[in-house]
């Protein structure tokens, strides 16, 4: 069975440092990992996916990284803002468990002013 | 349309009841798949349809949830008998390609079971 783990839990950090969240797997026969952003009462927005080929995806301040091999992507958010406080999940579509996509249970992230 | 739309945004209902939940998916994703999503947890995933037919409902809880896509399009989450544990925000989302495809969730409907 698939499982994600994120750490941390919950981040608080000042406006304008940069951080890197973290996503680990248990099973590296994957199709392709995408990171979310959720905010409170609202839906997730894809931020980006990652193809099981690919080493890392970059958007804008965004950089996603993948090692399937060790079970491992980190996202890395430069020069952090208030507006990027949210709560950032990962997930991961395995080859050995149909199509579907397994979560994380996030990081919620506090930018400070 | 542009995006994933669910509806009702907020359903409130009282304990036994029966509730549908609709999802209309980006035109053209062939994969559409149900999430539900307590809180503070990340989506659990709950049915996954391909076209018009359920690929994989392996994570349906037990046989008073039900899905149905009948043309390939919108799909109609039912859940009967409804227990207070139902209670979460049900999350819809499609895809282009099943294997490759980038997923786009709507904006979730919250269940609320008194």
């Amino acid at each position: 069975k698939q499982e994600v783990t994120q750490i941390p839990a919950a981040l608080s950090v000042p406006e304008g440092e940069n951080l890197v969240l973290n996503c680990s797997f248990t099973d590296s026969a994957i199709y392709n990992l995408q990171w979310f952003r959720q905010d409170p009462g609202k839906g997730l927005t894809s931020l980006l996916l990652i193809q099981s080929s690919q080493r890392e995806q970059t958007s804008g301040r965004l950089n996603a990284s993948l090692d399937k091999s060790s079970g491992r992507s980190t996202l890395y958010i430069a020069a952090s803002q208030p507006g990027d406080s949210a709560t950032y999940l990962c997930a991961v579509r395995g080859r050995n468990y149909g199509q579907n996509f397994v979560f994380g249970p996030g990081t919620r992230l506090s930018v400070l002013p | 349309g542009a995006g994933v739309s669910q509806t009702p945004s907020n359903k409130v209902t009282e304990k036994g009841k029966y509730v549908e939940l609709r999802c209309d998916p980006i035109s053209g994703h062939t994969a559409l798949y149900w999430y539900r999503q307590s809180l503070g947890q990340g989506p659990e995933f709950l049915i996954y349809f391909q076209g018009t037919g359920a690929a994989d409902d392996s994570g349906l809880p037990n046989d008073r949830f039900f899905a149905v896509r009948p043309e390939g399009s919108v799909s109609t989450l039912k859940i009967q008998r409804t227990e207070r544990g139902d209670s979460a925000v049900y999350l819809c989302a499609s895809s282009l390609d099943p294997n490759t495809g980038e997923l786009f969730f709507g904006e979730g409907s919250r269940l609320t079971v008194l």
